[in-house]
């Protein structure tokens, strides 16, 4: 079975930074594109990033652009989302999501399998 | 920027059908996607690629896309089935798209 392991909760000063990692298991974890989806209490899912299976194409949503980066190491089968210059708006249930295929971008992109999710608290 | 529409909030009642819509400039041209958050957990994927359903999503659960709208139908609802609904779309300006969720009430 997919199993999506996110890394504990954090609490960070605002302006402040933090790294996710989300350790997968259960498939071939280099073939499958992996994203980073968030959600802020009591609101919708936003999605933040996405990396493709190789590691050699990046997305981001304007809101995090330039604030935060994606990345993974597939010899370790895990996928990072390293966060700066966090602001109070970025507070999140942090979900880690697999893609259903290696890219990470076109029309084919969703997301079959989700972690359970890490608290992000953005707070002075 | 791309946005997908939902209506807030859609009321069932037990064995009935639901139907959420999913609202976007040309959706149909696009593929259309939509997960199951029931309260406290994460998302399930329940529709794929339009009409899809992943292996272990009950029948009941169907979909389609046309136009402007696509739709997530709930057939035979259940009390298990009260969750928040998300649509789903990937559009080429601004990539991963989510609609704003819709929650369905069983009553």
């Amino acid at each position: 079975d997919v199993q999506l392991l996110e890394s504990e909760a954090g609490l960070v000063q605002p302006g402040g930074s933090l790294r996710l990692s989300c350790a997968a298991s259960g498939f071939t974890f280099s073939n499958y594109a992996m994203n980073w989806v968030r959600q802020a209490p009591g609101k919708g899912l936003e999605w933040v990033s996405g990396i493709s299976g190789g590691g050699g194409s990046t997305y981001y949503a304007d809101s995090v652009k330039d604030r935060f980066t994606i990345s993974r190491d597939n010899s370790r089968n895990t996928v990072f989302l390293h966060m700066s210059s966090l602001r109070a708006e970025d507070r999140a249930v942090y979900y880690c999501a697999k893609g259903a295929r290696g890219v990470a971008a076109g029309t084919g992109s969703y997301f079959d399998n989700w972690g359970q999710g890490t608290l992000v608290i953005v707070s002075a | 920027s791309y946005e997908l529409t939902q209506p807030p909030s859609v009321s069932v009642s037990p064995g009935q059908t639901a139907s959420i819509t999913c609202s976007g400039d040309k959706l149909g041209d696009k593929y259309a996607y939509w997960y199951q958050q029931r309260p406290g957990q994460s998302p399930v994927l329940v529709i794929y690629q339009n009409n899809k359903r992943p292996s272990g999503i009950p029948e009941r659960f169907s979909g389609s896309n046309s136009g402007n709208t696509a739709t997530l139908t709930i057939s035979g609802t259940q009390t298990m089935d009260e969750a928040d609904y998300y649509c789903q779309a990937w559009d080429s300006s601004s990539f991963v798209v989510f609609g704003e969720g819709t929650k369905v009430t069983v009553l």
